[in-house]
């Protein structure tokens, strides 16, 4: 089956931890993007890569950080400087910039 | 950045209305998305439209991008169209960034 999928679908941990959020696509797209979302809110860009061994900050990449190495991975770290990481995550890839993006599951990550 | 605004927050229906969604963003796009997020969280894909008119069964939506606002058209609503719209835009001058607005919260009633 061709998609988009992030590990694992509910996180925990405890505040100070860095954490790193899988996101993995085989659908051979060029382009990978990370969103967060807040209860009752849209979703807000973190970090985006239209090739592979590049990245660019979204709006909001204070506390985080990305990679990619590889064509159909882009892993998401929320380190512990991010001062609210309690969010949805939701990773999405798109054929290349200003094409349709299409959206994995989501992780739930809960800091305690 | 580029502004989005949706409209209505909150929509409730009963069971076989009709309803208008509405985007309205603050400048020229070369890309518009309307999602539909499930109560899960997955964000299902409705239409890629950054111009004119699509239709797909009981919905369908227009974009008129020289006026800067997106449609989005809901006929005959089930109770399981509920959950909340998305509209997403890229702007010509921000290409592969996205833009979402807050949503519509759709609820239909059975």
């Amino acid at each position: 089956d061709g998609g988009i999928t992030q590990s694992p679908k509910y996180l925990f941990r405890k505040e100070g931890q860095n954490v790193t959020l899988s996101c993995e696509q085989n659908l051979n797209h060029d382009a990978m993007y990370w969103y967060r979302q807040d209860p009752g809110q849209g979703l807000r860009l973190i970090y985006y890569s239209q090739i592979v061994n590049d990245f660019q900050k979204g709006d909001i990449a204070e506390g985080y950080s990305v990679s990619r190495e590889k064509k159909e991975s882009f892993p998401l770290t929320v380190t512990s400087a991010q001062k609210n990481p309690t969010a949805f995550y939701l990773c999405a890839s798109s054929i290349g910039a200003d094409n349709e993006q299409f959206f994995g599951p989501g992780t739930r990550l809960t800091v305690l | 950045g580029i502004q989005v605004e949706q409209s209505p927050p909150d929509l409730i229906l009963q069971e076989g209305a009709n309803s208008t969604l509405r985007c309205n963003f603050s400048d020229s796009v070369n890309n518009l998305q309307w999602f539909h997020q499930n109560p899960w969280g997955q964000l299902i894909n409705l239409f890629y439209i950054p111009s004119g008119t699509k239709q797909n069964g009981r919905l369908s939506a227009t974009t008129v991008a020289t006026e800067r606002y997106s449609l989005l058209y809901i006929s005959s609503s089930q109770t399981t169209d509920s959950g909340v719209y998305f509209c997403a835009v890229e702007s010509y001058t921000n290409a592969g960034k996205s833009t979402f607005g807050d949503g519509t919260t759709l609820t239909v009633k059975p």
